[in-house]
């Protein structure tokens, strides 16, 4: 049964901080992993897509890679800012079209 | 707009009166999923729908119903609801085949005392 972890469970840094999210997973058969982002009470955004073939995604100040074969992914975030405050999820799809989640970092980037 | 939308997005319930969250969505998606999401646990899959008419367990599907009737909706159902249930529950939809490009709802925060 594939299983998702996600270090640290919080993390609060001060503004313009770059920082890591780490991710691992148990089974490395995945089609891909995702990153989201979730703000308090609301639903959840996709952040980053790395199909299992990618070894890493980039959208403006943030970067996730993967290494499928150790079962790690992290988010790299550059220069963080008040407004990345939320809680990330690391997410794998490994077929059936199941997505399994960690339990999220929260992050908080202190002004 | 493409969207998933729920209804209730608040709901407080006592223990053992049957109630309904609806999801619909507006994309013509096959596949449909409710999640529920408790602190420390992360989120888990209740039930899914690959199509109409077509429904699993997911991990935690104790407790729940689901039918999908229309391909549009997939409500979930608590027959009797208990406090063990509270918690907030998203809803999710996607081509099917495209399980990453899943949308979830605005969630629904569900309290059973």
């Amino acid at each position: 049964k594939q299983e998702v972890t996600q270090i640290p469970a919080a993390l609060s840094v001060p503004e313009g901080e770059n920082l890591v999210l780490n991710c691992s997973f148990t089974d490395s058969a995945i089609y891909n992993l995702q990153w989201f982002r979730q703000d308090p009470g609301k639903g959840l955004t996709s952040l980053l897509l790395i199909q299992s073939s990618q070894r890493e995604q980039t959208s403006g100040r943030l970067n996730a890679s993967l290494d499928k074969s150790s079962g790690r992914s992290t988010l790299y975030i550059a220069a963080s800012q008040p407004g990345d405050s939320a809680t990330y999820l690391c997410a794998v799809e490994g077929g059936s079209e199941k997505l399994v989640f960690g339990k999220g970092t929260k992050l908080t980037v202190n002004p | 707009e493409a969207q998933v939308t729920q209804n209730p997005r608040y709901l407080i319930t006592v223990t053992g009166k049957k109630l309904t969250v609806t999801c619909s969505q507006n994309m013509n998606h096959e596949y449909m999923s409710w999640y529920r999401q408790d602190p420390g646990l992360g989120l888990r899959q209740i039930y899914y729908s690959m199509n109409v008419e077509v429904t699993d367990k997911g991990d935690v599907p104790e407790g729940y119903k689901v039918s999908r009737k229309e391909k549009r909706n997939f409500p979930l159902i608590l027959e009797s609801p208990s406090p063990n249930q509270t918690s907030l529950y998203f809803c999710a939809s996607s081509p099917w085949g495209q399980a990453w490009t899943q949308y979830f709802g605005p969630g629904t925060r569900l309290t059973v005392l």
